[in-house]
């Protein structure tokens, strides 16, 4: 059974860098089926896509945030990365690392990790 | 803001049927096949129709999917307590290049 696990700092100060960290277990992540992605949810609000990528690297970046977001896969720690720069208080949410298959959408999900903006 | 727009709540009685709607445009719905994810409180959202119609295992047949021309419906066929829940449609956008959720609409058992 697949699993996918985020970890990273729940506290951020404003202007400084979001980095978190999914680690994919009980499956491979270097498969051109996949692709990984990261979804975030502000406290009680929706859902907003951040980024997706594939093993190979290739990335695609939410327009609202391609100037601050960056994507990363590293195949021999089955692990891929967020990086959300410059972050203001308005970043603050629960960030879901999450599989994708084809045009089918986000079929497997982390738990989630919550990550708040504040000095 | 989303593109993709569903209202804001849904509610019924055990066994009723409920409709949520989500409605896209040609860059979206109109081009590409709509998924839909369920969250319960607290939790992470789950894979519930993807394909437009297509249930992932585990998802009971009371739920179903369809779409047509730039909208997408997801129909609940007797309502269940554990059913209440938020559902969120969603999609890519050709024109925005980017996968879009919808609003979310939040389902009540009354």
């Amino acid at each position: 059974q697949l699993q996918l696990q985020e970890s990273g700092p729940g506290l951020v100060k404003p202007s400084e860098t979001l980095s978190l960290t999914c680690t994919v277990s009980g499956g491979s992540i270097s498969s051109n089926s996949y692709y990984w992605g990261w979804i975030r949810q502000p406290p009680g609000k929706g859902l907003e896509w951040i980024g997706s990528t594939y093993y190979s690297g290739s990335t695609y970046y939410n327009p609202s945030l391609k100037s601050r977001v960056t994507i990363s896969v590293d195949t021999s720690k089955k692990k891929f990365s967020l990086k959300l720069s410059s972050v203001t208080a308005a970043d603050t949410a629960v960030h879901y690392c999450a599989r994708g298959t084809g045009g089918s959408g986000f079929d497997y999900w982390g738990q989630g990790t919550l990550v708040t903006v504040s000095s | 803001q989303s593109v993709l727009t569903q209202p804001p709540s849904a509610s019924g009685t055990p066994g009723q049927r409920v409709t949520i709607s989500c409605s896209g445009s040609n860059s979206n719905i109109g081009s590409n096949t709509v998924n839909w994810y369920q969250q319960l409180p607290g939790t992470a959202p789950k894979f519930f129709i993807y394909s437009n119609d297509q249930r992932p295992s585990g998802v009971p047949d009371r739920f179903s999917g369809s779409k047509s021309g730039t909208s997408a419906s997801l129909a609940i066929s007797g309502l269940q307590s554990e059913d209440e829940a938020d559902y969120y449609c969603a999609a890519w956008d050709n024109s925005l290049n980017a996968y879009v959720f919808g609003t979310g609409t939040k389902v009540t058992v009354l």
